[in-house]
């Protein structure tokens, strides 16, 4: 188990452009959540997967948002068309609900997060 | 909408102190709770999680209650030390989606623990 791993950690973006994070999950993990965090608030949901379907989406997801979960293993959050507004934390959380171990509290763990930076 | 407000929003106490630290949350139809801890530019650590049928969990020098029917939760930390500086978050989860959704948090309480 080596936790949550979320790549880049660091992004500095152009208005405009399109950029890609990377999250591979705690193996095992079916349940993949992305979240988006900035300075002095608490993360806010954005949307979640459970296995390679994305079950629901936030209104903060607005349509240059874009997540992907293929073979419900790593997940892949791109933002099209960056704008100054979108610089911020984005963090990945996995957790295990059910499964073969019957795991029912659903702990979520988090990775250490990419941040984006758009100039 | 469910939303979480901590209390305080910072708090500075001597090495040593035993302190608080509080959340309230709008809709008492969570399925469990959470406290985490943030180091500054980094991700969350899970201290403790509360199922919405339990009063209390503890883990070491923590102690998380929860008041359900009151929409109140306490974050207890005994005997302070300097590396407990941090931020830290309180975080429910909705039970209409049997804990399946995501989070709402709070926006933290800066802790620091003057040495």
């Amino acid at each position: 188990d080596t936790g949550v791993s979320q790549n880049p950690r660091h992004k500095i973006t152009k208005r405009g452009q399109n950029v890609t994070f990377r999250c591979d999950p705690i193996s095992e993990h079916n349940r993949l959540y992305w979240y988006r965090q900035t300075l002095g608030q608490g993360p806010e949901f954005l949307t979640y997967f459970q296995n390679e379907a994305q079950l629901e989406k936030s209104r903060l997801l607005s349509d240059r948002f874009s997540a992907e979960r293929p073979k419900g293993s790593f997940s892949t959050l791109e933002i099209q068309r960056t704008e100054q507004g979108d610089s911020a934390m984005y963090l990945c959380a996995s957790s295990l609900l059910g499964g073969r171990t019957g795991a029912r509290k659903n702990i979520q763990y988090f990775g250490a997060g990419t941040r984006l930076s758009v100039l | 909408k469910q939303e979480v407000t901590q209390i305080p929003a910072a708090l500075s106490v001597p090495e040593g102190e035993n302190l608080v630290l509080n959340c309230s949350f709008t809709d008492s139809a969570i399925y469990n709770l959470q406290w985490f801890r943030q180091d500054p530019g980094k991700g969350l650590t899970s201290l403790l999680l509360i199922q919405s049928s339990q009063r209390e969990q503890t883990s070491g020098r923590l102690n998380a209650s929860l008041d359900k029917s009151s929409g109140r939760s306490t974050l207890y930390i005994a005997a302070s030390q300097p590396g407990d500086s941090a931020t830290y978050l309180c975080a429910v989860h909705a039970s209409s989606g049997g804990g399946a959704d995501g989070l709402t948090f709070g926006k933290g309480t800066h802790l620091i623990i003057q040495p």
